[in-house]
């Protein structure tokens, strides 16, 4: 069974800094590319990055990009996001996802986790 | 960048009934679209994905139809179990979502 499990959602100000975490199990980790995308409170969906399955690429929103780093430790099955310099409108659940597509980058988000909240305020 | 626009906002169908929900992409990816279950306090579920494949474990009562820019998730009929907000995806973008409410 596919299992993603986030951990390191906190209240934060603005300005500081988190390391979310996403552990694996269920899959071969290093097949898949992986995800993280957040949801504001009472809003949609939005895509903030994503690495591919060796860790080779990473690509970032807009929103975010300069500010948070993804990376993945794939012999500890893990995908990280680190987010610095947060601001208030960075609030939100931060879901780790996997691609449905071995080895591929198709961005069909198969399976997700139950999301970490992050709350930037002062 | 791409803008998917779902409609309508909210639906409000009763158990058994069809319910019928859009998509507009603002340009086209061919069929690479999916659509999204979520329910309160759940993280989303795939449903659908390259426009009309269902994902595992999904019930043939949800289907999807188009290509293009312009794409149908199709509900044959309204489980209690479906109620929820359904959100579309193509590329990195998610559409804003519509609610499937009890009418």
């Amino acid at each position: 069974e596919v299992q993603l499990v986030e951990s390191g959602g906190a209240v934060v100000q603005p300005g500081g800094s988190l390391r979310l975490s996403c552990a694996a199990s269920g899959f071969t980790f290093n097949d898949y590319a992986m995800y993280w995308v957040r949801q504001a409170p009472g809003k949609s969906l939005e895509w903030v990055s994503h690495i591919n399955w060796d860790g080779g690429s990473a690509y970032y929103a807009g929103s975010v990009k300069g500010r948070f780093t993804i990376s993945r430790d794939n012999s500890k099955k893990s995908l990280f996001l680190q987010m610095n310099n947060l601001r208030v409108e960075d609030t939100a659940c931060y879901y780790c996802a996997k691609d449905i597509g071995i080895l591929s980058a198709g961005a069909t988000f198969h399976f997700w986790g139950q999301g970490t909240l992050v709350t930037v305020s002062s | 960048d791409i803008v998917m626009t779902q409609s309508p906002a909210t639906l409000s169908v009763s158990p058994g009934e069809r319910a019928t929900l859009s998509c507009r992409a603002s340009q086209s990816l061919g069929s690479k679209l999916a659509w999204y279950q979520q329910k309160p306090g759940q993280a989303p579920r795939l449903l659908i994905y390259a426009a009309a494949t269902r994902a595992t474990g999904i019930p043939a009562r949800f289907s999807g139809s188009g290509s293009g820019t312009e794409f149908t998730l199709t509900i044959s009929s309204l489980q209690s179990e479906d109620f929820a907000v359904y959100y579309c995806q193509q590329g990195l973008t998610f559409g804003g979502g519509t609610k499937v409410e009890i009418k």
